[in-house]
């Protein structure tokens, strides 16, 4: 079991340009979501989806698009990347597709963005 | 809305040494508790949990008490290593909130031989 996986590890963008990151899980989990992390601000949602097929605004989505492909992938889409969006950006899982309050969250290893 | 506010670090400390990291949450609903650790170049991992008001969460050493009455999940180890520096999140998700996690600005914690 690899849990989840994140490409790429690390990127560099100039303002403008766009880039997806790639996201998938092998554990058959239901729900998937995308965080970016800033300094001292912990972990903020920017989208989710609780099943196949649904996806759901968090709290920072704008600037970004979300792809659920199939259950197993959840991709994060930057369509005109901003200094703003320089940070580092996490996926997770859950099992169920409800997301029950005492769900445990599976993190995959972050990517690092850097735009210019 | 449900927020999180964790003391600011870095907490530096000696090996063997007691850590608390204290952390208070305001939340509608009844809200699961929980710590995730993030190790150096790695994502986040739970380290405990808590679901109702006086559960308390334990795993490797941390503990932290679920306290209704004055909104706290305060973690706590009795003996640090070396091997625990890292950062540490407290977080919160209530059963209005669905799949969204509220997390805390985390602390960071270094521990020295």
């Amino acid at each position: 079991n690899a849990g989840v996986t994140q490409t790429p590890k690390f990127q560099v963008l100039k303002t403008g340009q766009s880039m997806t990151l790639q996201c998938a899980q092998d554990m058959n989990h239901n729900s998937m979501y995308w965080y970016r992390q800033d300094p001292g601000m912990g972990l903020r949602l920017i989208y989710y989806s609780a099943s196949e097929g649904t996806t759901d605004k968090g709290e920072v989505p704008n600037g970004y698009n979300v792809s659920r492909l199939n259950k197993r992938e959840f991709s994060l889409r930057l369509e005109s990347a901003a200094p703003s969006q320089t940070s580092v950006y996490f996926c997770a899982s859950t099992p169920t597709a409800t997301g029950a309050s005492t769900d445990t969250q599976y993190f995959g290893p972050g990517t690092r963005l850097t735009v210019l | 809305g449900d927020s999180v506010t964790q003391m600011e670090g870095p907490v530096t400390l000696s090996e063997e040494a007691f850590l608390t990291i204290n952390c208070t949450y305001t939340a509608t609903g009844y809200p699961s508790l929980f710590w995730y650790v993030q190790y150096p170049g790695e994502g986040l991992q739970l380290l405990l949990k808590a679901t109702k008001a006086d559960d308390k969460g334990s795993n490797k050493g941390f503990e932290a008490t679920y306290r209704k009455e004055t909104t706290s999940f305060h973690l706590e180890k009795g003996s640090v290593q070396v091997s625990d520096s890292a950062v540490y999140f407290c977080a919160l998700i209530t059963n209005n909130a669905g799949n969204m996690l509220t997390f805390g600005g985390g602390t960071r914690l270094m521990v020295k031989p």
